[in-house]
């Protein structure tokens, strides 16, 4: 249980160009998800949080114009990478939070993580 | 911002042996996780150790806290070339409970 999953694994694109990423919880139901990205041997930083039905929270220094996070329901959160340029060339991670472990209180904190998404942009 | 460090930034062990990694942190917290990374995949979750817990266990997995130090620790036990991933430990941010954040990672590589 608690599979997150995201598509496409990995996207390469040219400068300009826009490119979406998915990020779907298969068997649970998620209010909440992550974006975080990760650069080459570094470690994850959060960029926004991704709230079903509202606006995402985004991070301090995270462009929310250019990183344009949509939660449309509670299985599915895009993350749409505008006018890429090179410098976004990335490795993008989700997590989501399990709503039902949420609600009976048993919550660990814990995240559920999907695979990644690798962006190279040309 | 990042609040964990992790040392160290690498680890190179024969299979067989135990493997110790540690994470230091900045502010007060609640829990304290551990996930693990495979070159190039996303994160497993590992164990979450609580602030009033000391140490826990999971199989060959053993998490200490001291919270007086800031700082946890990370055991793996009889290691396998299967264990070689990077570990990273989580904390919650500062003032939001659901968000974590993660610690620079310590790339550890089990020598068959």
């Amino acid at each position: 249980g608690a599979v997150v999953s995201q598509h496409p694994s990995w996207v390469i694109c040219k400068s300009g160009t826009s490119v979406k990423i998915e990020c779907r919880s298969l068997d649970f139901q998620a209010t909440t998800m992550f974006w975080y990205r990760q650069f080459p041997k570094q470690s994850l930083m959060l960029m926004a949080t991704s709230n079903e039905g509202s606006k995402a929270t985004y991070e301090q220094g995270v462009e929310k114009d250019k990183f344009l996070i949509n939660h449309a329901s509670l299985t599915l959160s895009t993350l749409t990478v505008t006018s890429a340029h090179p410098e976004d060339s990335s490795f993008y991670i989700c997590s989501a939070r399990d709503l039902n472990r949420d609600l009976a209180g048993e919550s660990s904190y814990e995240q559920y993580f999907g695979p990644g998404t690798r962006l190279t942009v040309t | 911002s990042q609040q964990g460090e992790e040392d160290p930034q690498a680890l190179s062990i024969q299979e067989g042996e135990n493997a110790t990694m540690n994470c230091s942190y900045k502010t007060s917290i609640n829990n304290l996780q551990w996930y693990r990374q495979n070159s190039g995949r996303g994160l497993v979750h590992l164990i979450l150790i609580r602030s009033n817990e000391r140490e826990k266990h999971s199989g060959r997995l053993r998490v200490t806290l001291d919270t007086s130090k800031k700082s946890s620790s990370l055991l793996i036990t009889a290691s396998r070339a299967a264990d070689t991933a990077s570990y990273f430990c989580a904390t919650p941010f500062v003032g939001g409970y659901q968000k974590v954040t993660f610690g620079t990672g310590t790339k550890l590589q089990v020598i068959p």
